[in-house]
């Protein structure tokens, strides 16, 4: 089975640097993916990581590592737009299907 | 460029009704498709994939069934609703080859009653 734990809320001000974990047990995982849903909105995609290491997409930047089934996604310079659930996701090397995690509740105050 | 259409946006449906939700992908072809259904404050749950016409992959059993009739048209269905199916549903597609992440549709509240 596959299984992806990451924190149910998070709260940061304005300006601030947040970092949101994401720990996995899936058999076959192959990569890691990030998505943002604002409330009522379809989910979007920000990051994605096949390989060990950082990415940085401008203000935000995920990390993976396949050792310790463990990756993250970095906000800076956090704004109040960035008020948002973030979904980690786990991608099988079996396809393309995505299993996602219970999701982490950012609010950001000013 | 790709777009992805999703409709209707709401939706309320007495128990026992049938449902038909569609979704149609602009843009690109041959696309792996992908319904998945969101409860209220929770993640996204797979339920069925499409990676061609007429090749469907369930995740979940249920009451739910999809069928992918043209290469950019994806249909979920239910012949009898059951309060359970309350749900969002979003479409998403991807291309094949290279992984670039999900492109979701703008989603169907379904509101069984």
């Amino acid at each position: 089975g596959q299984s992806l734990e990451q924190p149910s809320e998070v709260t940061a001000v304005e300006g601030a640097i947040v970092q949101i974990n994401c720990t996995y047990q899936t058999s076959g995982f192959y990569g890691l993916s990030w998505y943002q849903q604002h409330d009522g909105g379809a989910p979007t995609f920000l990051s994605y990581n096949a390989l060990d290491g950082l990415e940085e997409t401008g203000r935000f930047s995920s990390f993976l590592s396949r050792s310790d089934s463990y990756g993250y996604l970095l906000l800076q310079e956090l704004q109040m737009k960035d008020s948002a659930s973030y979904f980690c996701a786990s991608q099988l090397d079996a396809g393309n299907m995505l299993t996602f995690g219970g999701g982490t509740r950012l609010m950001v105050k000013p | 460029s790709q777009t992805i259409h999703q409709w209707p946006a709401t939706l309320v449906q007495p128990v026992g009704s049938p449902l038909s939700l569609e979704c149609t992908v602009e843009g690109t072809s041959n696309p792996n498709l992908y319904w998945y259904r969101q409860a209220a404050g929770r993640g996204l749950q797979l339920l069925f994939y499409s990676v061609g016409i007429g090749q469907i992959s369930s995740e979940v059993p249920q009451n739910l069934s999809a069928s992918r009739p043209q290469d950019r048209q994806f249909i979920l269905s239910s012949k009898k609703l059951l309060l359970s199916d309350s749900g969002f549903y979003l479409c998403a597609w991807e291309g094949q080859g290279v992984f670039y992440g999900y492109t979701f549709g703008s989603g169907t509240r379904l509101t069984v009653v």
